[in-house]
This record gives structure tokens, C-alpha cells and sequence, in this order.
């Protein structure tokens, strides 16, 4: 089956610091990755599509020099959180969508980060 | 802009049948329905999606109106094992357009 691994599941940082968070997906060629934070609140906010051989395309209120991706083929993607701060805390999503398929998303468990 | 409209919770006792309602009165004709859901501390699973006609899977029945601005994800003989937030979410196909969740429905199911 399609599966989707993040790590790590949970990190914590020091405010101002970066962490690098992966995922990766098993079983399936994933062309597309869309990375989501999810808030303490429970509240979703997309940040980035990426798509392999396209340009990254972010959401209003996420940059690429604040929440870098790399995409290098279709099984892999990885995103930093660059100077984080408590606002930047919460659960990153990775969503990684089928080959061939645009119809669903499948899921990794999240990496959870919190900011000292 | 929210497109759907759902209850913030709902409460079932275990076995009964749970009808979860989303509303969308300003649907396009492109507009896929898809449900996820999602329990604490993981990322949102796959539930069913359907355009037009009612669809059936091993883990649910959509329930679609004829004027499609309304569905209904019905869960039946719901276990413990179903209590998640469940994200009703519209999305225009073909092409790769994202998925944007709401704040969904919080089921709670009761032993």
C-alpha cells in the first residue's frame, strides 16, 4: 500500500534556530508534495506545493527563504523551518499525492515542533 | 474563504449509525467532495470522495444531494476506532489543485 513516513515525529528547537524535516514515500511515486502546518489551535494553513521538475509554488504568507523545500525525485521531499519561533510551532503535514492520480492525498503522521 | 459548512462536534454511542453533514451551497460543477479525517497527533486519512452520485466503500456511504450543495458522509455501527475530525473539503479536477481543510467536525463516539 501507499504509505508516507515523516521525521522526525516530534523535535524541539530553541527560537532562532532551523529544523529540517523530511518525508518520504513508500509504495508509491509521489509527483507532487503539499506540506501543511497545522496549529496548536488544530487550525490548517498550506504552505507549499511542490511538484517534481516544476517550481515550488507557496501560499500567501509563506516564503521559500523561510520555509525551504527540496524535492529531488519522487520519493522524497524535505522542508526547513528557518530561524523558528513560537509562532512557527505546531504539526507539519506532508501530503504526498499519487503518480498518475490526482485524486487523493496520503498522509504522513506530521513532525510536531515546538520552539523554546 | 470556507467553501463547506459542518458542525464543530457530534457525539454517537457505539454501534449506531453517525450522519456527518457538510454543507456547500456555492459548489462549482468541477468541484470534487472528498472527506478525510484525522485522530490527534496524526496526518488527515483518506475517506471516500464522490462528484454526483452516491458512493459506497468499505469505510463509508457519501450521501450526495441531487442540487449537490449539500452531502452527507454516513459512518455506519461506528467503533471507538472512528472517533476523528472529519474534513469535508471541495477540489476541481483534473489537475493539481490543493486541498484546503477547514476546521471539520469533532466525532465523538461513546462506548
Amino acid at each position: 500500500g501507499a504509505l508516507v513516513y515523516q521525521y522526525p515525529r516530534r523535535t524541539i528547537c530553541k527560537s532562532g534556530t532551523s529544523m529540517r524535516m523530511e518525508c518520504q514515500a513508500v509504495g508509491f511515486q509521489a509527483t507532487s508534495v503539499a506540506w501543511y502546518r497545522q496549529s496548536p489551535q488544530k487550525t490548517f494553513e498550506l504552505i507549499a506545493l511542490s511538484t517534481v521538475n516544476s517550481a515550488i509554488k507557496y501560499e500567501q504568507n509563506f516564503t521559500q527563504e523561510k520555509f525551504p523545500i527540496s524535492h529531488p525525485n519522487l520519493s522524497f521531499s524535505s522542508m526547513t523551518v528557518l530561524n523558528a519561533y513560537l509562532e512557527d510551532r505546531g504539526l507539519y503535514l506532508c501530503g504526498a499525492r499519487q503518480r498518475f492520480s490526482n485524486e487523493r492525498l496520503f498522509f504522513g503522521h506530521g513532525t510536531k515542533l515546538s520552539v523554546l | 474563504d470556507a467553501k463547506t459548512t459542518q458542525p464543530d462536534s457530534m457525539e454517537s454511542t457505539e454501534g449506531e449509525t453517525v450522519h456527518l453533514p457538510c454543507s456547500h451551497a456555492t459548489i462549482s460543477g468541477n468541484e470534487y467532495i472528498y472527506w478525510y479525517r484525522q485522530v490527534p497527533l496524526q496526518g488527515p486519512e483518506y475517506v471516500t470522495h464522490g462528484l454526483q452520485q452516491n458512493t459506497t466503500n468499505s469505510m463509508a456511504f457519501l450521501a450526495i444531494a441531487s442540487d449537490r450543495k449539500s452531502s452527507t458522509l454516513i459512518l455506519p455501527h461506528v467503533s471507538l476506532r472512528d472517533a476523528a475530525v472529519y474534513h469535508c473539503i471541495l477540489r476541481v479536477e483534473p489537475g493539481y489543485q490543493n486541498f484546503y481543510f477547514g476546521k471539520g467536525t469533532s466525532l465523538t463516539v461513546i462506548p
